[in-house]
C-alpha cells in the first residue's frame, strides 16, 4: 500500500521568506512524487512531478522540490514566497508498476502575509 | 487543447435526489478518475474507468454511487438518494494511457440540503 504524509496542516511565512512545505511517501519500489496546489473554490493545479532523474525538480511558479529516497521524502521549496502563493498545497505518490491510484496528503496550508 | 471539463460546477441537492456529475477529459485521453475531496481531508480515489469498462471501482461506496463512461460522450458520476455526507467536492482527471501524470478538472462542488 502506498501512502503519504504531509505533516504540517499549516504554515505560515513572511513575503520574501523561504517557503518550505513537508511531504513523506511510503510505497513499493520507486515511486512517481507529485505536487498541486489548490486556490480557494479552484480545482487541482499541477505543480511539478519527480519520476525519475534528478533529485532536485523544478515545476511552476517558481516553485521546486527534492527527492530524497534515504528519507522517503519530497518536500516542496521556493526561495521568496509571495502573497500570491497562499492556497493548499498537495503532495501526492503513485506507484509506477501496475498501479495508477493516486494518493494524496491531508494538505498544508500556506499563508504568506504581506 | 482544452484541459478536463466538469460541469457543473456547483450542484445541489435536496436529501433523496439523484446528481450526475459529467467529466469530459482532454482531447485523446482514453483513462479517466474520479476522486472526493471531503471537507479539510486530501482526496480520495474513487473509480477508474476506460472507454465502456470500469476497471477499478474499489473507492466508491458499495451503494447510489455508480460510474460509467461510455464509448461517446463524458464520463458520468451518478449518485442516488443523495445524504448530507455526500457533500464534497468531486474531481475528474484524465490520461491518455498508463502514464505516471493525470490532468485534474476543476471540480464539481456537491451540497446536499
Amino acid at each position: 500500500a502506498q501512502s503519504v504524509a504531509q505533516p504540517e496542516d499549516q504554515v505560515n511565512v513572511a513575503e520574501g521568506n523561504p517557503l518550505t512545505v513537508k511531504c513523506t511517501y511510503s510505497v513499493s519500489g520507486n515511486p512517481y512524487l507529485f505536487w498541486y496546489v489548490q486556490y480557494p473554490n479552484r480545482g487541482l493545479q499541477f505543480l511539478l512531478k519527480y519520476i525519475t532523474g534528478d533529485n532536485l525538480v523544478k515545476g511552476s511558479y517558481g516553485f521546486e522540490a527534492e527527492f530524497n529516497k534515504s528519507q522517503t521524502s519530497f518536500h516542496l521549496k521556493k526561495p521568496s514566497a509571495l502573497v500570491s502563493d497562499s492556497a493548499l498545497y498537495f503532495c501526492a505518490v503513485r506507484q509506477p508498476s501496475n498501479d495508477y491510484k493516486l494518493s494524496f496528503g491531508a494538505g498544508t496550508t500556506v499563508t504568506v502575509r504581506a | 487543447n482544452a484541459g478536463v471539463m466538469q460541469n457543473p460546477r456547483h450542484l445541489v441537492r435536496r436529501r433523496g435526489q439523484e446528481a450526475r456529475l459529467r467529466c469530459s477529459p482532454m482531447k485523446g485521453h482514453s483513462h479517466v478518475y474520479w476522486y472526493r475531496q471531503l471537507p479539510e481531508e486530501g482526496l480520495k480515489f474513487m473509480v477508474y474507468l476506460q472507454k465502456e469498462n470500469i476497471i477499478d471501482e474499489s473507492g466508491m461506496p458499495k451503494e447510489r454511487f455508480s460510474a460509467e463512461f461510455p464509448k461517446e460522450g463524458p464520463s458520468i458520476l451518478r449518485i442516488q438518494q443523495v445524504v448530507r455526507g455526500d457533500s464534497a467536492a468531486y474531481f475528474c482527471a484524465s490520461s491518455p494511457g498508463g502514464g505516471p501524470e493525470a490532468f485534474f478538472g476543476q471540480g464539481t462542488r456537491l451540497t446536499v440540503v
